[in-house]
Parts: C-alpha cells; structure tokens; sequence
C-alpha cells in the first residue's frame, strides 16, 4: 500500500464553478498520476508528473490543469466543470526507479450538476 | 498507439470453475504488463507485472502468464472473494500505462 489519500472523496458542484481534487502520498514516489474512470472507457491518464514541477498532459487532458509543488502532493483542477467531466478521479503513484507498477489512491466521485 | 483489448467483458463462474481471462496487446517496445484488481467502489490493486515472454507470476488462485502478443490471467478454484474487474496495462517507452476496459468476473457459491 502506497499511503495514497484523495480528498475529498465525493463531491456535487455545479456547472461552470472551479474545483480541485488534491492527491497525498507519503511514500516519496518520484511519479504521479490522474485518472478519470468512466463506464466503456477504462481508466484513462489525464496528467502525470515526473517531478516537483514537472509535469506533462495525458491522453484527456482537455479542461484539467495540474500542479506539483511538493513531492507528496498532486492537485488536478477542473477551471470550468461541465457535465462532462462527471466521473470517478484516481491518483496513483510509482517509484520509477527499478519498476513502474502504479499505486492507486481510493477515488474521488465528482457530479457536476 | 498502445492499445489493450480484454476480453470477455463479463465471466460468472460458479464457485470451484478454474478459467483465463485474455488481455491482447499492441504495443512498439513493451517495457512491462500489469495485472490490477478492482472491487466496486474502490481504486486499482496492483496485482502483478510481466516483463518478457514466457515469464509467470503466482498469487494464490491467480496466475498471470505473458507471450509476444497477450497475457492470461488463470483463475484456479475460484471463490467468491475472487469476484472483482480485472484490470491488464501495458508500459511502452515513458512512464505512462494504457489500461484495457477490464473483465469483470463474478463468482457464484
């Protein structure tokens, strides 16, 4: 277990609003990871970081921002959410130094309405 | 692109019915294959990684095996505790995964 936490772990916003999903580890992963987790789709990367500062889009990247201004702490922001966006978010993490098996936090259930 | 295809979606075993679930890949430069579980409500559970072909891996009733194109993932003896998706993800050239949609496998008593 990779001492992962997302926070918070559901949410309802509405339309329009800004909201950030935070991400904490306590392992000192160098890498780390956002996933938005839809029916039909699969987990699908929306962010990863390889480093304080570092970080690089995914394939859905499209209205999310992102920021890594500590080790352990990963933030994914929605600026505008839209109804679109609905989904369950999972941060992982990894060591990336002999093996790149990925670590999962418990989920965050965003509903825009 | 990487691309990951599960199959079947869905199985329901009865408790005790040994099967595979397939995960074909297509990938320029594998660099690993990951098994995860999942349970409703839950994140990912990192299972196992492959590396090459021919490579298996053991975890319990689990047993993960690689060739060039595909991994299995043998469930022996199933039980009810074993009902969960089942998540395959490939690892090419960078430090990212693409994951398959998953097989959800449900165990009968």
């Amino acid at each position: 277990d990779a001492g992962i936490t997302q926070s918070p772990r559901h949410k309802v916003t509405e339309t329009g609003t800004p909201v950030t999903l935070r991400c904490h580890q306590t392992e000192n992963h160098r890498y780390m990871y956002w996933y938005r987790q839809d029916p039909g789709h699969g987990l699908r990367l929306i962010h990863y970081s390889y480093g304080v500062k570092d970080t690089d889009k995914g394939e859905v990247s499209d209205g999310y921002s992102v920021s890594r201004s500590k080790t352990e702490d990963f933030l994914l922001t929605l600026e505008s959410a839209t109804s679109s966006q609905t989904s369950v978010y999972f941060c992982a993490t990894a060591t990336g130094s002999t093996s790149y098996e990925q670590y999962f936090g418990p989920g965050t259930r965003l509903t825009v309405t | 692109e990487d691309q990951v295809t599960q199959s079947p979606e869905a199985l329901r075993l009865q408790e005790g019915e040994s099967s595979s679930l397939n995960c074909s890949y297509t990938v320029s430069g594998l660099r690993g294959l990951f098994w995860y579980r999942q349970d409703p409500g839950k994140g990912p559970e990192f299972l196992f990684t492959l590396y090459s072909a021919g490579e298996e891996k053991e975890k319990e009733r689990l047993k993960a095996t690689l060739t060039k194109k595909e991994s299995f993932l043998h469930i022996t003896a199933p039980k009810p505790e074993d009902s969960a998706t089942y998540l395959c993800a490939v690892q090419a050239g960078d430090y990212k995964l693409s994951f398959g949609a998953g097989t959800t496998v449900t165990v009968r008593a």
